[in-house]
């Protein structure tokens, strides 16, 4: 079954602790991408990344941080340094690198909960 | 700055009414645009793009680039399409920029 996948749905975390989202794609695309949806504000780039060993800040990044050591794999970090990181996390993947358009696939997201 | 824009957080219609989704865009240059549907427990997904020019599940966008706006229409809506939509733009560096959203709610 080809797609996205993002683990753990849910997650709990206690001040101060980093937690690590995980997100890994069968399409062989090229291109992953990490949102952030919060009510009202939409969905919010963090990370992304074109191809493997390579990887962009996108407009909210600063608490996150990302690897790409595998075309498949795409791992967000959400840091202790984020200041609010209660909020629904979504994968996404694209193929065509150097291909300007294009549908992203989206992951079933994960809801990470800080108590 | 480029941005997206969608000015109602909720579109209330009744069954059968014709539906108006507005998008606004901020972009220097040629713009490509998307709207992307979220439906209840199910993934993100692409609606359609306006360099396709085609009509998925009922549901046309027409780029105006003098008005920089992208609306989303249907004729007669269907309690199937509530959902959460979003309007989309490809942004130079391959990022796509996603508006608000807005609400769908389609009543019987």
């Amino acid at each position: 079954d080809g797609g996205i996948t993002q683990s753990p749905k849910y997650l709990f975390r206690k001040e101060g602790q980093n937690v690590t989202l995980s997100c890994e794609q069968n399409l062989n695309h090229d291109a992953m991408y990490w949102y952030r949806q919060d009510p009202g504000q939409g969905l919010r780039l963090i990370y992304y990344s074109q191809i493997v060993n390579d990887f962009q800040k996108g407009d909210i990044a600063e608490g996150y941080s990302v690897s790409r050591e595998k075309k498949e794999s795409f791992p967000l970090t959400v840091t202790s340094a984020q200041k609010n990181p209660t909020a629904f996390y979504l994968c996404a993947s694209r193929e065509g690198q150097g291909i300007k358009t294009g549908e992203l696939f989206f992951g079933e997201g994960s809801r990470l909960t800080v108590l | 700055a480029q941005r997206v824009t969608q000015p109602e957080k909720l579109l209330s219609v009744f069954k059968g009414a014709p539906v108006e989704l507005k998008c606004n865009y901020s972009y220097s240059g040629s713009p490509e645009l998307f709207w992307y549907v979220q439906y209840s427990r199910q993934r993100l997904q692409l609606l359609l793009r306006h360099i396709s020019r085609e009509s998925i599940k009922g549901f046309t966008a027409d780029l105006n680039k003098g008005e920089t706006s992208f609306h989303l229409k249907k004729p007669f809506a269907q309690e199937e399409d509530s959902a959460m939509y979003y309007c989309a733009l490809w942004k130079y560096g391959n990022k796509l920029v996603f508006g608000a959203g807005t609400i769908l709610r389609v009543k019987s």
